[in-house]
């Protein structure tokens, strides 16, 4: 089945704690992305990857990390998590960079910065 | 700028009501429009897209027109039901041509027998 994967689906931490949320999808697609759902800002792009060893930032890329060693993997990183990164994380994929693809999405990361 | 900004919830109807979801947006060019669709627990999945003005996309009953005259991208559905109780995303491409979404707010729908 088609599909991209994050683990874990929800994650409560303490400021400052480093942590690793994974995401993984089996499409070969090229593209990958992290979005951030906050309740009345909808989605907002964290950091996204155009292919392996190429990432960016996106609209709020601070305090996070990303690395993409592996197509089908790009994890976020919070290296000093805090209380404002707590959130609803969606990981994303597409076949390609063009602004007109769907992208699939994961089924998100509930976490809790205490 | 570039936005997205969608009329906001929650929507309450009872089953088998018309449906309009508004959705505006701003953007230099013609970006591609998207309406993605949560349900609870879940991530989000694409429920249509247009990526030309005038285009019709319709998925599930549910259809969306892209009119560049009016910068608007409605969605609209004839006769809901129970189960299309979710949120709704209205998205459009992002600047510069590469796959960045930029999201409204979102719009929860919830639909009652």
């Amino acid at each position: 089945e088609a599909q991209v994967t994050q683990n874990p689906r929800y994650l409560i931490t303490v400021t400052g704690k480093k942590l690793t949320v994974t995401c993984s999808q089996n499409m070969n697609h090229e593209y990958m992305s992290w979005y951030r759902q906050d309740p009345g800002l909808g989605l907002r792009q964290i950091y996204y990857s155009m292919n392996v060893e190429v990432t960016d930032k996106g609209d709020v890329p601070e305090g996070y990390k990303v690395s993409r060693k592996e197509k089908r993997n790009f994890p976020l990183i919070l290296e000093s998590p805090s209380p404002n990164q707590t959130s609803l994380y969606f990981c994303a994929s597409s076949l390609g960079g063009l602004a007109s693809e769907t992208q699939y999405f994961g089924p998100g990361t509930r976490l809790l910065v205490l | 700028g570039n936005s997205v900004t969608q009329m906001e919830g929650p929507v309450t109807l009872s089953e088998e009501a018309f449906l309009t979801i508004n959705c505006t947006y701003t953007a230099t060019g013609y970006p591609s429009l998207f309406w993605y669709v949560q349900y609870p627990g879940e991530g989000l999945q694409l429920l249509l897209k247009a990526t030309k003005a005038d285009d019709k996309g319709s998925n599930k009953g549910f259809e969306a027109t892209y009119r560049k005259e009016t910068t608007s991208f409605h969605l609209e559905k004839g006769s809901v039901q129970v189960s299309d109780s979710a949120v709704y995303f209205c998205a459009r491409g992002g600047a510069g041509g590469y796959n960045k979404l930029i999201f409204g707010a979102g719009t929860r729908l919830a639909v009652h027998p």
